[in-house]
């Protein structure tokens, strides 16, 4: 069965401190990992797909990475308007019609 | 452009009401799907569609009940809900539910509370 666990649950951190979110994956054949942001009340925010070990996709202060186990979302010098909800999932050979979401990283960044 | 729209933005309603919940996306995308969101929690799959027929049912109560009357529109028709169906609901369309690279892109999504 695929699974995915990120962590940490919450992250507090203050504007301009750098840090990373993990999303740890065990799947059957990985056909696609995303990341997205959810701000309270809305919809997913697609933000990167990553297909294979040792990508590396980047979008303002984000860059993302992955490995054969695991995905990293860095953040760099983040901004209070980076403060959301951020979801990694992944779809999988056999599992293909879905995707299987972690909990979310809530990520709160202070002025 | 990557837009998926959902109406109304907000519903209440009460166990005995009929309502129906819409989605729209004009990306030329053939899969089409229906979350459930509580507080807190990553979306729960609900239903898939793919290429205008149902593909994919969780073990959804039949008080909901999708459909999907052209490849852009999609419906979730609710009737006879409980307190605890009180989520967000969140539409999602892909290129094709089967292609090798895809990404699930997602609406807004319709807040619902149930009385």
């Amino acid at each position: 069965e695929d699974q995915v666990t990120q962590s940490p649950e919450a992250l507090r951190l203050q504007e301009g401190e750098s840090s990373s979110l993990n999303c740890s994956y065990t799947v059957s054949g990985l056909r696609g990992l995303f990341w997205y942001r959810q701000d309270p009340g809305k919809g997913p925010e697609f933000l990167f797909t990553l297909y294979s070990a040792g990508e590396e996709k980047e979008k303002e202060r984000l860059k993302a990475t992955l490995t054969k186990k695991e995905s990293f979302l860095h953040i760099t010098a983040p901004k209070p308007e980076d403060s959301a909800t951020y979801l990694c999932a992944v779809r999988g050979v056999q599992g293909a019609q879905k995707l299987v979401f972690g909990q979310g990283t809530r990520l709160t960044i202070n002025p | 452009d990557t837009e998926v729209t959902q109406t109304p933005k907000h519903l209440v309603m009460g166990m005995t009401n009929k309502k129906s919940l819409k989605c729209e996306q004009h990306m030329g995308h053939r899969a089409m799907y229906w979350y459930k969101q509580k507080a807190k929690k990553p979306p729960e799959l609900m239903f898939v569609y793919s290429y205008e027929k149902l593909s994919i049912n969780e073990s959804v109560p039949s008080r909901f009940s999708p459909e999907c009357p052209n490849s852009s529109l999609l419906n979730l028709h609710l009737h006879a809900l409980q307190p605890e169906d009180s989520a967000l609901y969140l539409c999602a369309s892909s290129q094709d539910r089967l292609a090798i690279q895809e990404t699930q892109y997602f609406g807004p999504g319709t807040r619902l509370l149930v009385l």
